[in-house]
């Protein structure tokens, strides 16, 4: 099956300074991706779709100047959480659409976030 | 926004037995999915069942969909330890090319 992978898998950062997080797919092209965030012990909370080429769409509630998107290649989208701080801790999520359904949607392992 | 809820919260069994779990939705789907995540780690795709079908199986696995209750069900049968984890359901509403996730049942398997 595809493969969807996300680096790093875990973080630990400082408050206040940025982290990226990538979210690649290895063996497809990706237009769309996706970006989840979880709490512990709740669900995927998506957080934005990321569009090849073009501007990110965020869920309502999710700041767009705190959560960074950029996917500049088909097979790269990354995530940076700005100015981080501890609330901003969370699992976060990548998926990566191979076609148009989500019939054939594919997860990455996840990237753990700690901001001290 | 949740589009999923699902029950129970928590279920805990003894191996061997079956394990139901249900999820309901709001709006109009293209298709379910049944997912499983172990603590702290990534998604895996159980099963996918089509708004125009009813019921799947897929090895120890039955899932239901009933589109005119807006709900689904995922039967684990036989249980063992390793079924361990959270499992979520989540919808593909019609038009939105995205997936939105259930609240998610924990079901806890002892040997």
């Amino acid at each position: 099956g595809a493969v969807v992978s996300q680096h790093p898998s875990r973080v630990i950062c400082k408050s206040g300074t940025s982290v990226k997080i990538e979210c690649r797919s290895l063996d497809f092209q990706a237009t769309t991706m996706f970006w989840y965030r979880q709490f512990p012990k709740q669900s995927l909370m998506l957080m934005a779709t990321s569009n090849e080429g073009s501007k990110a769409t965020y869920e309502q509630g999710v700041e767009k100047d705190k959560f960074l998107i950029n996917h500049a290649s088909l097979t790269l989208s990354t995530l940076t959480v700005t100015s981080a701080h501890p609330e901003d801790s969370s699992f976060y999520i990548c998926s990566a659409l191979q076609g148009t359904s989500t019939d054939t949607q594919y997860f990455g392992p996840g990237t753990r976030l700690t901001v001290l | 926004s949740q589009q999923g809820e699902e029950d129970p919260q928590a279920l805990s069994i003894q191996e061997g037995e079956n394990a139901t779990m249900n999820c309901s939705y709001k709006t109009s789907i293209n298709n379910l999915q049944w997912y499983r995540q172990n603590s702290g780690r990534g998604l895996v795709h159980l099963i996918l069942i089509r708004s125009n079908e009813r019921e799947k199986h897929s090895g120890r696995l039955r899932v239901t969909l009933d589109t005119s209750k807006k709900s689904s069900s995922l039967l684990i049968t036989a249980s063992r330890a390793a079924d361990t984890a959270s499992y979520f359901c989540a919808t593909d509403p019609q038009g939105a090319q995205k997936l939105v996730f259930g609240q998610g049942t924990r079901l806890t398997i002892n040997p």
